[in-house]
């Protein structure tokens, strides 16, 4: 079945570690979006990439890196230096034409202690 | 940036009643696209609209793609428990000759449904 999944589901850490979490596609997609989440708010875009080796900042990008070696791989690390780390993180894919309709993965669940 | 605003935020209805709720924004959109979020899930795609006018159902759901291309509606028929989640709308700008969007999505914040059996 093709689809997006993310590891772990849930993610505990300790403040000042940095943490990678996982995101894969097998659907062929072009472009790649990492979004954080927190209670009761919307989607905010932290970084996305539209072909391998390149990859744009979002709205919220500071203290956090990714990259995109693969086509179906993009890893986002949060730093030590993000403020507010603990929040759900939800990876997403689409292709580069027609609507650009975005599909998502189950998302991470990331708490720093 | 581009901002979408969704309403009503919350919603909390009885079992059997319909549903509707509404993105607008300040400037034209290309795609207008409603996600449904379980609690600690991913958004699902459930409606995309790709045209001023267009009307999309998918069983109980039925959307519609604003004729000034500055707005959608999200209309849910005979709601059932599992309605419940978070409702999102969200839209492809229009964009200038020579403008790239690299796939970015504007998205509204979300309608919470509550149904009550």
């Amino acid at each position: 079945d093709g689809g997006i999944t993310q590891s772990p589901k849930y993610l505990f850490r300790k403040e000042g570690q940095n943490v990678t979490l996982s995101c894969e596609q097998n659907l062929n997609h072009d472009a790649m979006y990492w979004y954080r989440q927190d209670p009761g708010q919307g989607l905010r875009l932290i970084y996305y990439s539209q072909i391998v080796n390149d990859f744009q900042k979002g709205d919220i990008a500071e203290g956090y890196s990714v990259s995109r070696e693969k086509k179906e791989s993009f890893p986002l690390t949060v730093t030590s230096a993000q403020k507010n780390p603990t929040a759900f993180y939800l990876c997403a894919s689409s292709i580069l034409a027609g609507g650009y309709e975005q599909y998502f993965g189950p998302g991470t669940r990331l708490t720093v202690t | 940036g581009q901002q979408l605003n969704q309403s009503p935020q919350s919603m909390f209805i009885q079992e059997g009643e319909d549903v509707s709720m509404n993105c607008t924004s300040s400037s034209i959109f290309n795609t207008w696209l409603w996600y449904k979020q379980d609690p600690g899930e991913g958004p699902v795609l459930l409606i995309a609209l790709y045209k001023a006018g267009e009307l999309t159902s998918n069983g109980r759901l039925t959307a519609q793609f604003g004729i000034t291309r500055k707005d959608s509606f999200l209309n849910i028929s005979a709601s059932i428990p599992s309605d419940v989640g978070i409702y999102f709308c969200a839209g492809q700008p229009y964009l200038n000759a020579g403008g790239t969007s690299y796939g970015k999505l504007t998205f509204g914040q979300g309608t919470i449904l509550t149904v009550h059996p």
